[in-house]
C-alpha cells in the first residue's frame, strides 16, 4: 500500500492564480481531510469528507474548495492564490474516527 | 467548535528523564484523543490514543491519561531518548479533529 499520497511536493504560485493540490489513499479510507500547517499554530482543518459525495467545512475553509467523487482522491482547489496561504498542507485519511494517516505534505509559497 | 490549547510549547529535557505534555478541550462531546509525533519534513505519525471510556493507556514508556470531568489529557514520555525529539500534537476529534499548536521537545543526549 502506498498510504496516503500528496502531490505535489512544493509549489510556488503568483498572487490571483489557481491550482489543485492531489491527495489520494488506497487504504479504503471514509474520512479524509484536508489541514494547513503554519509555525506557532499547529495543524488546522480546513475541509473534510466522510464519504464519495460529501464533504464539510473545518476551522478554515475561506478560499479553498473540495470535492469528493470517488472514495479515493480528495482534492483541495485554491481559486484565486493569496500570500496569506502560503503553508505547508496536509492531507489525512481513516476509517472513521479513528488514527489518522497524513501524506508528507506539499510546501505551498503565494508571492 | 473544538478548541484544544497544549502546553508547553517548548520543551527540553537531559536524556533519561521523563517529559510531560498537557492538553485542554473545550467540546464535552469529544471521544477520541489522539497524540501524533511529527519528524522534521514530515507528516505526523500516531503514537498513542485514547477514547473516552478509558482513563489511563500505556504503550512502553509512553502513556496518556484523560481527565473527562477537567476536559484535560497529559502525554508522558519516560526514559526519554534522543530519537524522542520532535513536534508533538494533541488533538480531540467528535464530529471533526481539532489539533493544539504543538509541543516541540528537545531531548539533549
Amino acid at each position: 500500500n502506498a498510504g496516503v499520497t500528496q502531490t505535489p511536493k512544493f509549489q510556488v504560485l503568483k498572487t490571483g492564480q489557481s491550482m489543485t493540490l492531489q491527495c489520494a489513499q488506497d487504504m479504503n479510507h471514509e474520512y479524509m481531510s484536508w489541514y494547513r500547517q503554519d509555525p506557532g499554530m499547529g495543524l488546522r482543518l480546513i475541509h473534510y469528507s466522510v464519504g464519495a459525495g460529501i464533504t464539510d467545512q473545518g476551522e478554515v475553509p475561506n478560499g479553498y474548495n473540495v470535492s469528493r467523487s470517488t472514495t479515493e482522491d480528495f482534492p483541495l482547489r485554491l481559486l484565486s492564490a493569496a500570500p496569506s496561504q502560503t503553508s505547508v498542507y496536509f492531507c489525512a485519511s481513516s476509517r472513521g474516527h479513528d488514527e489518522q494517516y497524513f501524506g508528507p505534505g506539499t510546501r505551498l509559497t503565494v508571492t | 467548535g473544538e478548541n484544544v490549547e497544549q502546553h508547553p510549547s517548548t520543551l527540553s529535557v537531559q536524556e533519561g528523564d521523563s517529559a510531560v505534555i498537557k492538553c485542554t478541550y473545550s467540546d464535552s462531546a469529544s471521544n477520541y484523543f489522539p497524540w501524533y509525533k511529527q519528524e522534521l519534513g514530515k507528516g505526523p505519525q500516531l503514537i498513542i490514543d485514547i477514547r473516552s471510556n478509558v482513563g489511563e493507556k500505556k504503550d512502553q514508556r509512553i502513556a496518556v491519561t484523560l481527565n473527562k470531568t477537567a476536559k484535560h489529557f497529559s502525554l508522558h514520555i519516560t526514559e526519554t531518548q534522543p530519537e524522542d525529539s520532535a513536534v508533538y500534537f494533541c488533538a480531540a476529534s467528535w464530529n471533526d479533529m481539532r489539533f493544539g499548536a504543538g509541543t516541540r521537545l528537545t531531548v539533549k543526549p
